[in-house]
């Protein structure tokens, strides 16, 4: 079945620092690749997307590169704020037999200090 | 605002009641679903729907029930609580199913359920 394995956390950085959260999925076929944003009492919220292999998503300084031949789609960002404390989810879209469904991990806490 | 709208917020139950959390979304999306979050176990699918009148089950079924009579309106239902649903439960539509594949769903604010 489809899978998805993300970095265990919680991850705690300093303003400024550089964050990556890694992803790295199982599916068949040629899955759509998302990472969600849920900030302290919100719901989930779509950061970025790829839809194939080696596009890259990007929103709000975070990037993310669809890697087929790794089945990864690590999240990036350059200089994180204290605004950026939140729990990410890495998620994929396979379809097919799988319609409608987007399969999730487990959710990476960020905790940014200043 | 356009979006998914879930309500209660939160609900405190004691073990064996029943209760009905409601979602309601007005962008005419024929797709909605009902997950729940642990901690550690990421989202996990209870019940979805293609349409109205169509469901279907999800990952985690027991213990829930669900029904779409109109393309809006997609409740779940706890027909006797127990504390191993204390948990936070997310409604999420998208336009159809394989619209998914490139805009991801909308979730709603969530519903904190405590089963004592």
């Amino acid at each position: 079945g489809n899978s998805v394995t993300q970095m265990e956390g919680p991850v705690t950085l300093s303003e400024e620092a550089f964050l990556t959260i890694n992803c790295t999925y199982t599916a068949t076929g040629y899955p759509s690749l998302f990472w969600y944003v849920q900030y302290p009492g919100e719901g989930l919220q779509l950061l970025l997307k790829a839809t194939k292999a080696d596009d890259k998503g990007s929103n709000k300084g975070f990037e993310a590169t669809y890697r087929k031949e790794t089945t990864s789609f690590h999240l990036e960002k350059g200089s994180v704020q204290v605004s950026d404390s939140a729990v990410y989810f890495c998620a994929l879209y396979a379809g097919g037999t799988s319609y409608g469904k987007l399969t999730f991990g487990q959710g990476t806490i960020l905790t940014v200090h200043p | 605002n356009a979006g998914v709208t879930q309500t209660p917020k939160f609900q405190v139950l004691k073990t064996g009641q029943s209760m009905t959390l409601q979602c309601a979304q007005d962008m005419n999306h024929e797709y909605m679903s009902w997950y729940r979050q642990d901690p550690g176990m990421g989202l996990r699918l209870i019940h979805y729907s293609v349409g109205a009148g169509i469901t279907d089950q999800g990952e985690v079924p027991n213990g829930y029930n669900v029904s779409r009579s109109t393309t809006e309106d997609f409740p779940l239902r706890l027909l006797s609580a127990a504390p191993s649903q204390t948990s936070v439960y997310f409604c999420a539509s998208s336009y159809s199913g394989d619209s998914a594949a490139h805009y991801g769903y909308t979730f709603g604010s969530g519903t904190r359920l405590t089963v004592v």
